[in-house]
């Protein structure tokens, strides 16, 4: 099954404020974090790493958080725009069995309201 | 550019039907994924590829089958033993073994059982 989900399944922020999507993990022996954006009938592009050496890593608006006390990922976006909205997931390098490959969670859906 | 094509975008099939699903990389990546995604679920892997003439199952392998003849190309057939195989299916690469920057996706084609 997948080791990687979602706290919320929607998110609804208004225009200019920040946005944090949230994400569990289960597999402690992961060490390679990603979130991807996905607009509606396209594929998901890449957002942001973190490797599992860091707490935290930034970008152009967004911030990514890794906590692995608690095995919890987060995505952070700065005044929230429309052109935001979108489905949001991560996913884990879930390196079982020696073969590396990426485990997805399910995704929240981010609607940003002018 | 480089990038990963998949084409149709849209695809029909009638009930019985056998289809294939293009995918097409010029990054020179070795490895390529197939997925499919339902409606508020995450990326479910059908079947992957780390190196041409070679293939693994994913986790929803059955009533699906693949080929990589040559390492730019890795399509998808959805046979007709697929018994619900209306979904939007994507195509990624990646290099193996070296996820950084994750996988590289196509815009996904969107299936349709008539």
């Amino acid at each position: 099954g997948e080791s990687v989900g979602l706290h919320l399944p929607t998110l609804s922020v208004q225009e200019g404020d920040n946005s944090i999507i949230n994400c569990a993990y289960s597999n402690s022996a992961s060490d390679y974090f990603i979130w991807y954006k996905q607009e509606s009938g396209k594929g998901p592009q890449f957002i942001i790493d973190i490797r599992s050496n860091m707490d935290k890593r930034q970008g152009q608006r967004v911030t990514v958080l890794l906590n692995k006390t608690v095995k919890h990922l987060s995505l952070q976006i700065a005044a929230t725009q429309p052109g935001d909205s979108a489905v949001y997931f991560c996913a884990e390098n879930n390196n079982q069995g020696g073969s590396e490959k990426l485990v997805f969670g399910k995704g929240t859906k981010l609607t940003v309201n002018p | 550019d480089g990038g990963i094509t998949q084409s149709p975008k849209y695809l029909f099939r009638k009930e019985g039907q056998n289809v294939t699903l293009s995918c097409e990389q010029n990054l020179n990546h070795d490895a390529m994924y197939w997925y499919r995604q339902d409606p508020g679920q995450g990326l479910r892997l059908i079947y992957y590829s780390q190196i041409v003439n070679d293939f693994q199952k994913g986790d929803i392998a059955e009533g699906y089958s693949v080929s990589r003849e040559k390492k730019e190309s890795f399509p998808l057939t959805v046979t007709s033993a697929q018994k619900n195989p209306t979904a939007f299916y994507l195509c990624a690469s990646s290099i193996w073994q070296e996820l950084n920057y994750g996988y590289t996706f196509g815009s996904g084609t969107r299936l349709t059982v008539v």
